[in-house]
Formats: structure tokens, sequence, C-alpha cells
């Protein structure tokens, strides 16, 4: 069965500073999917990742993969109390089951 | 373009009754996914249905069942409600079976009490 792990879990950190959150999976997956939630809200999408290698940036963030590792890292770069909020990883378990990360919950202190 | 939406945003009911939820996906996207999320256990996958049929299925009992429409939205139905089914309920949804990235609605807050 697959498992999805975040760490931390918990990140608080100042404004412009960088910090990376990882995720770690327990089985080979063709995709990974980065999503954000904010308080009493749904799931934003942030990034798809489909191959090994696969970079995406956003803004001051970027999501990279490592399918040989089975591991992907979202990088905050200098980061800005609006990125507060908490980000989930989620992986395809095939048949379109995503299996999402504890999820880590950000706070950026001015 | 509309995104997925949910009704109802709230629903509070008492143990034993049934819920139902309903999701409207984006226009055009075919396939709807439920997932649960409750406090403590995190996001959890419940049901996916395409075209009308239901293509997999989450680790719940058969308690939770649901259906989609010929217009692709989605009902999801809780039978005999316990305590512990309060939770936020996610619907989302994807263009194209098995390709796509799912685009998360606001959800529907279930309390029972």
């Amino acid at each position: 069965e697959l498992k999805v792990e975040q760490n931390p879990l918990f990140l608080s950190m100042q404004e412009g500073k960088n910090y990376t959150i990882y995720c770690n999976y327990s089985t080979t997956s063709d995709r990974l999917y980065w999503y954000r939630q904010d308080p009493g809200k749904s799931l934003e999408s942030l990034f798809v990742l489909l191959s090994n290698g696969a970079v995406k940036q956003e803004g001051r963030l970027m999501a990279s993969l490592d399918t040989k590792a089975r591991l992907s890292t979202l990088h905050i770069t200098a980061a800005v109390h609006d990125l507060s909020a908490t980000y989930f990883c989620a992986v395809d378990a095939a048949a379109q089951k995503l299996v999402f990360g504890q999820g880590t919950r950000l706070t950026i202190n001015p | 373009e509309a995104g997925v939406t949910q009704s109802p945003t709230h629903l509070i009911k008492t143990r034993g009754q049934q819920a139902t939820l309903r999701c409207s996906p984006i226009s055009g996207h075919t396939s709807v996914y439920w997932y649960q999320q409750a406090l403590g256990l995190g996001l959890q996958f419940l049901l996916w249905y395409d075209e009308g049929e239901e293509r997999n299925r989450g680790n719940f009992p058969p308690r939770f069942s649901g259906r989609q429409f010929p217009n692709y939205s989605s009902e999801l139905n809780v039978n005999a409600l316990e305590l512990e089914d309060s939770a936020l309920y996610l619907c989302a949804s994807s263009l194209l079976m098995g390709t796509d990235t799912q685009y998360f609605g606001p959800g529907t807050r279930l309390t029972v009490l």
C-alpha cells in the first residue's frame, strides 16, 4: 500500500528566508502533485510533476521530483507572509486514487 | 470558467441519519472524485466516478455510496451516520480519465451530533 510522508509537519519561518518541504513516498508512481490549502478553504493545485527530474516553478515556489529516490521537494525562496498555508503533496496510487501526505503547516512571520 | 461547486456548504445531522452531498464538476470534466478530510486523519480518497460508472473506491464501508449523473454531476450519500463521519468532504474533477490534475471544490462540512 502506498504511503506518503511529509516533513516537517509544522514549519515556522521568518520572511525572507528559504526553506524546503520534503515528500517521500513508498512505491513507484507516475505523478506527484502539490496542493495548497488555506484555513477553512479547499485545495488549490500548485504543481504536477510527471517524470524523473521534473522541476516546476511558480513565483517563490519550486517543486522537483526524483522518482528513483521517491522524493519530491517544495522549495520556498525568500518567503513572504502570503505563503502561509498548509501544503500537501499527493501521489497517484493508480486508478486515479490520490494518496496525500499529512500536510505541512507553514507559518511565515514578519 | 466556473470551478467545482459543492452543496450544501454546511450540513448538520444526527447519528443514524442519512446525508446527501452534491458536486458539480468543471464544465467539460467527466471524472469526479470524493475525498474525506477528517481531523487527525488527513485527506482520504473515497470514490471516483467517470462516465457514470464507479471506477475506484477507497477503504470506506458500504454505507458511503454515490452516483454520477448524465450531466457528470455527482452525489455522495452517507447512510447510518456515525459521529466519526464528521469531516470536510471535498469533491474534485478532472478533464480526462487517468491523465489530468484533480481540481477541488470548496467542500461540504458535515457535522454529526
